[in-house]
């Protein structure tokens, strides 16, 4: 399995400024993914996040509004930019890991925008 | 395109019988099909996998899902259902080969009563 570990857990941001969510795995990872669960709702890909070049984005999700690093294989940061109520969702970091490629999961980030 | 069906919106069931939660899918070539669970206020956990090999599959937890390629389905299931399993549930696909990414069902709350 894999250790995923995000930051914030949880937040209430104000209308209008931007987040940076972050997530460390407990070992490398060539893949690195982020995801959106907005409330009641399933998840979404927002994009896939490439160590060394720039993320490959989801249609309907672009770099201005989620942008993405990738500074090497354990670590990746989301940011949420100029923030709206429609911003409020959880946020997930993802992996590919071990044989057969399975996916996890981190714990998420819990973002409220008032 | 890849698409998930989880038909059920909420699955009611009593402690010590025996749960399904459906799923069915749409891919092109062979996929990779996944189960996640989410407790409330919390990230997704993997539950098990089908890659190839063996159509009953065994996962956390005492779940299991058959894998039907004729009817393309992947159910969900547990000879018996405890209240700790209450919680929402996530089928998802990816193509064999390629991207990693996944495609989500819309979630099944499973709600088991004592």
């Amino acid at each position: 399995s894999a250790v995923i570990s995000q930051k914030p857990s949880r937040d209430i941001c104000q209308r209008g400024t931007s987040l940076t969510i972050q997530c460390q795995v407990d070992s490398q990872v060539t893949m690195m993914f982020w995801y959106r669960q907005q409330p009641g709702q399933s998840l979404t890909l927002i994009a896939t996040a490439n160590q060394g070049s720039e993320a490959t984005y989801e249609s309907g999700f672009v770099i201005d509004k989620f942008p993405i690093s990738r500074p090497n294989l354990t670590f990746s940061t989301l940011t949420v930019s100029n923030m709206s109520p429609e911003d409020s969702s959880i946020y997930l970091c993802s992996v590919v890991k071990g044989s057969g490629n399975t996916i996890y999961f981190g714990e998420g980030s819990w973002l409220t925008v008032v | 395109a890849q698409s998930v069906a989880q038909p059920e919106d909420q699955v009611n069931v009593a402690e010590g019988n025996p749960l399904t939660v459906k799923c069915t899918y749409s891919v092109s070539g062979n996929p990779y099909l996944f189960w996640y669970v989410q407790y409330p206020n919390r990230g997704l956990q993997f539950l098990l996998k089908y890659i190839t090999g063996d159509n009953l599959v065994k996962g956390s937890y005492g779940f299991e899902a058959e894998f039907n390629k004729s009817q393309t389905s992947f159910h969900l299931k547990k000879p018996s259902a405890l209240v700790s399993d209450s919680a929402l549930y996530f089928c998802a696909v990816r193509p064999y080969t390629g991207f990693q990414k996944l495609v989500f069902g819309t979630g099944t709350r499973l709600l088991v009563s004592p």
